[in-house]
């Protein structure tokens, strides 16, 4: 069965760093994009990031474009988002995705981020 | 990019069929046929239901189906019963350009 777990995520202070991971099992990782999808608390869903399967090709939502870096190691089938200069808005359930275009399956649980003073 | 427009509620009585409009624009929905919907039950992950305007993961129940006119696609969801309550979300392919996927605003459905 394909399982996605996030880890990663605090309490971090405005303008502040922090790395997001997500293990990935069941899955041939490299075979497939992935995307980072953010939930602020009570607030709808929001694209962040999309890599190619091998790592060659980034995308991201302008919100958050110049500040957050999305990185895949495919011998670990490990999928990371840095994010820094991290601002109140930025606070989101953080899930990952396997990212086939036409849909997002299978989604993680997802880790909570923080932004605050 | 904005977010694809969706009704913020939407109720309905057990055994009714209930739909949810999905708008966008001539960038996301109107061109490409790569729309997905996602139900998500509070503290859950989102849940693929739809894929490409109309099709249906294995898995989910038939009385799920989604089509598309135009900029607008709609998920219909027939036989309504209490575990469809939930929060239901669509997403559109948008381009390689500023935004390469685009959300809705999410609905909630309720059963009456």
């Amino acid at each position: 069965e394909e399982e996605l777990l996030e880890s990663g995520g605090d309490l971090v202070q405005p303008g502040g760093s922090l790395r997001l991971s997500c293990a990935a099992s069941g899955v041939t990782f490299n075979k497939y994009a992935m995307s980072w999808v953010r939930q602020a608390p009570g607030k709808g869903l929001e694209w962040v990031s999309r890599i190619s399967g091998s790592g060659g090709s980034t995308y991201y939502a302008d919100s958050v474009k110049g500040r957050f870096t999305i990185s895949r190691d495919n011998s670990k089938d490990m999928l990371y988002l840095q994010m820094n200069s991290l601002r109140a808005e930025d606070t989101a359930v953080y899930h990952c995705a396997k990212d086939r275009l036409d849909h997002f399956d299978p989604w993680g649980r997802g880790t909570l981020v923080t932004v605050s003073s | 990019q904005s977010a694809l427009t969706q009704p913020a509620s939407v109720s309905g009585s057990p055994g009714q069929s209930i739909t949810i409009p999905c708008t966008g624009t001539s960038s996301d929905v109107g061109t490409y046929s790569l729309v997905s919907w996602y139900q998500q039950h509070p503290g859950k992950a989102p849940k693929l239901m739809i894929y490409e305007v109309s099709k249906r993961p294995s898995g989910v129940s038939n009385r799920f189906s989604g089509s598309k006119s135009g900029n607008t696609a709609s998920l219909t969801i027939s036989g309504l019963q209490a575990e469809d309550e939930a929060d239901y979300y669509c997403c559109s392919y948008a381009g390689s350009g500023t935004s390469v996927y685009v959300f809705g605003t999410g609905t909630k459905v309720t059963v009456l």
